[in-house]
């Protein structure tokens, strides 16, 4: 069965800090990995793209690696701001389609306090 | 900034009642979606379609129904509303995966968050 697991579930640390939020899936074939910041109450905003080939990518403060080996991710967040706190949802595309079937994990949420 | 809008954001309303929820898009996409959001859940796909009268269910069984008249409008449609279907509901587009370069990025809106009492 495809799917995508995110941990922590939840997750605090103070503004200036840094941390690391985990993905693994099990999606097959695999076509694209994304992580999408979705703040309370508003639509899932894309981060980060990633393709097979692709072993990191950067958005600003934000640095996501892909392991298509073991299937894991992770999304880094460097200097954490206030404006961090969100949950942050990691989505892995298949290949079975042009649709491309997108999993979704539940989201790690953070939060970044002063 | 996605160019793509939902209308309510917020909408209370009774047991019975039809509602519709408004999605537009000015991206010139081909594909859109409905996915349901709740609490600490995945998002799940309602209903997707390709292009102008296209239109699919998605993985999760809902009673709206959706219509595809024109590329940049994909409104949700509940002819009688239940508690059960309290939720958010987020729209969202895409460009064809056949487009070159393009990975299917997909724009979501801000969501409309529907209470049935």
């Amino acid at each position: 069965k495809n799917q995508v697991e995110q941990s922590p579930q939840s997750l605090i640390i103070l503004e200036g800090k840094n941390c690391t939020l985990q993905c693994n899936y099990t999606v097959s074939p695999f076509s694209n990995l994304r992580w999408y910041k979705q703040d309370t109450g508003r639509g899932p905003v894309s981060l980060t793209i990633m393709t097979f080939s692709e072993n990191t990518k950067s958005n600003g403060r934000y640095t996501a690696t892909l392991d298509a080996d073991t299937k894991q991710s992770s999304l880094h967040i460097t200097a954490s701001q206030l404006s961090d706190s969100a949950s942050y949802i990691c989505v892995v595309s298949d290949r079975g389609s042009t649709l491309g079937r997108l999993y979704f994990g539940r989201g790690t949420q953070l939060t970044v306090w002063p | 900034e996605a160019d793509i809008y939902q209308t309510p954001r917020y909408l209370v309303i009774g047991t019975g009642k039809k509602i519709t929820l408004e999605c537009s898009q000015t991206m010139g996409h081909d594909k859109m979606y409905w996915y349901q959001q709740d609490p600490g859940m995945e998002l799940h796909l309602i209903h997707y379609s390709y292009g102008v009268n296209s239109t699919e269910k998605g993985d999760l069984s809902s009673e709206s129904t959706v219509s595809r008249i024109r590329t940049e409008h994909f409104p949700l449609t509940l002819e009688s509303a239940r508690p059960s279907h309290t939720s958010q509901y987020l729209c969202a587009s895409s460009e064809s995966r056949r487009t070159s370069g393009n990975t299917g990025e997909l724009f979501f809106g801000e969501g409309s968050r529907l209470t049935v009492l």
